[in-house]
């Protein structure tokens, strides 16, 4: 019971490049999320997929897509990446999006954007 | 304005000792939770400790404890026993029932540094 994981763990990009990350929950968990943190900060939403099929924008949106692939995997695309978007970036779940549900995270992905 | 205000950027404690740790909220939804989570230098966010917003007793899990204050608008964490091993950063969460998806609003966290 590997929890959630994510890949890579470290990237960096040039400004431009495109890439996903990965993310993965064995827990049959039915909702995802996708957060940064930047230094000194809390964590900020950037998307979140309720259940399988359903994907909505977070806090800080601009410039990322997600796709909820199925009910394990949930990807985060950057299309065309800024130096803005150097963060570490985690992936959570949970088994669904009441307020007493508690949210498990990945162990983060480091994104360095040159 | 400041959903979730932790005051305290760092403390330190002395190994074995007891340590608090503040998180003050805001919201006007009746139903909501409360989230501790640890972070070490690794990186990992690691859940210690939920409490929701109509439990009448303060939750508890092994060594850490939430000291909750609903009037006051306050959920402090108690770490009893301080061991090395607690040196992180810890994150005070909430989760509001109107929030569509969930969302977890963090504060900016607390470092905790454990002196031998």
């Amino acid at each position: 019971n590997a929890g959630v994981t994510q890949t890579p763990k470290f990237q960096v990009l040039k400004t431009g490049q495109s890439m996903t990350l990965q993310c993965a929950q064995d827990m049959n968990h039915n909702s995802m999320y996708w957060y940064r943190q930047d230094p000194g900060m809390g964590l900020r939403l950037i998307y979140y997929s309720a259940s399988e099929g359903t994907t909505d924008k977070g806090e800080v949106p601009n410039g990322y897509n997600v796709s909820r692939l199925n009910k394990r995997e949930f990807s985060l695309r950057l299309e065309s990446a800024a130096p803005s978007q150097t963060s570490v970036y985690f992936c959570a779940s949970s088994d669904g999006y009441r307020e007493q549900e508690t949210q498990y995270f990945g162990p983060g992905t480091r994104l360095l954007v040159l | 304005a400041q959903k979730i205000t932790q005051t305290q950027p760092g403390m330190f404690v002395q190994e074995k000792e007891a340590v608090t740790l503040d998180c003050t909220y805001d919201t006007s939804d009746p139903s909501y939770g409360l989230f501790w989570y640890k972070q070490p230098s690794s990186g990992e966010m690691i859940f210690l400790i939920y409490q929701g917003s109509y439990d009448q007793q303060n939750a508890t899990e092994g060594r850490y404890s939430l000291n909750f204050q609903k009037a006051r608008k306050s959920a402090n964490l108690v770490i009893s026993a301080s061991q090395l091993g607690d040196s992180a950063m810890y994150f005070c969460a909430m989760r509001e029932w109107y929030n569509q998806g969930g969302k977890l609003i963090f504060g900016q966290g607390t470092e905790l540094s454990v002196k031998p």
